[in-house]
């Protein structure tokens, strides 16, 4: 079945430095969601790619679809301690599709 | 908007015993999706409804669990009985669209242990 994979499961980042997760599926997709989740929180929807080779930016928060659209990137730049928590991914085989297949989520802390 | 709701926010129950989790969806929402996270399995679907109908049940682990959307605006999950490996984050989400087409919004969830 589909699956998504999601790299580095741990990311200890110091405050200020950049740093970028990555998402793998072995399917095509036809849109990849981003949710963040803090300690002790519920995951939280950040956006949706859809086009391949997207690009979408949230402040200090840049995300990538793949031209394959197979594939997905979070960069962070000048991380700070509002940036801890869990990242996952989702992928969607279809528009039509509820089944989102979550990655495991990339867990960052960040050191003052 | 005070998004989706559930309750309880965390229940510890013995095993054996019934347990009942509530979610009240973002009014609007036509889809409702119950999920379970532990540290094992991660987010895992567990059923999805789409206008109060079920339309997947096949996350549903066993027969110990059931799930019912009586009208659009309120949603149970229960286990009966509970077992100890029951024990995990049990999220609500619901989505305005049929498909996962512009994201879900999660509930604040409920933390179940099962003693």
């Amino acid at each position: 079945g589909q699956q998504v994979m999601q790299i580095p499961q741990y990311q200890h980042v110091q405050e200020g430095e950049d740093f970028t997760t990555y998402c793998n599926s072995s399917t095509t997709l036809s849109n990849i969601q981003w949710y963040k989740q803090r300690p002790g929180g519920h995951p939280v929807f950040l956006i949706q790619l859809v086009k391949s080779g997207e690009v979408k930016k949230q402040k200090r928060l840049t995300f990538q679809f793949g031209e394959a659209k197979k594939n997905s990137s979070l960069h962070i730049t000048a991380t700070q301690t509002t940036d801890v928590g869990t990242y996952f991914c989702a992928g969607a085989l279809s528009s039509n599709d509820y089944k989102l297949s979550f990655g495991a989520g990339t867990t960052v802390t960040v050191r003052a | 908007d005070a998004g989706v709701i559930q309750s309880p926010r965390h229940e510890v129950t013995e095993m054996g015993q019934e347990v009942t989790l509530r979610c009240k969806p973002i009014s609007g929402h036509n889809s409702l999706f119950w999920y379970r996270q532990t540290m094992m399995r991660g987010l895992e679907l567990l059923i999805y409804f789409n206008n109060n109908v079920p339309i997947d049940d096949s996350g549903m682990p066993e027969d110990r669990f059931s799930a019912k959307m009586p009208n659009a605006s309120f949603s149970t999950l229960k286990i009966q009985p509970s077992e100890p490996r029951d024990s995990a984050v049990y999220f609500c989400a619901s989505s305005l669209r049929q498909g996962a087409n512009g994201g879900y919004t999660f509930g604040s969830g409920t933390r179940l242990t099962v003693v």
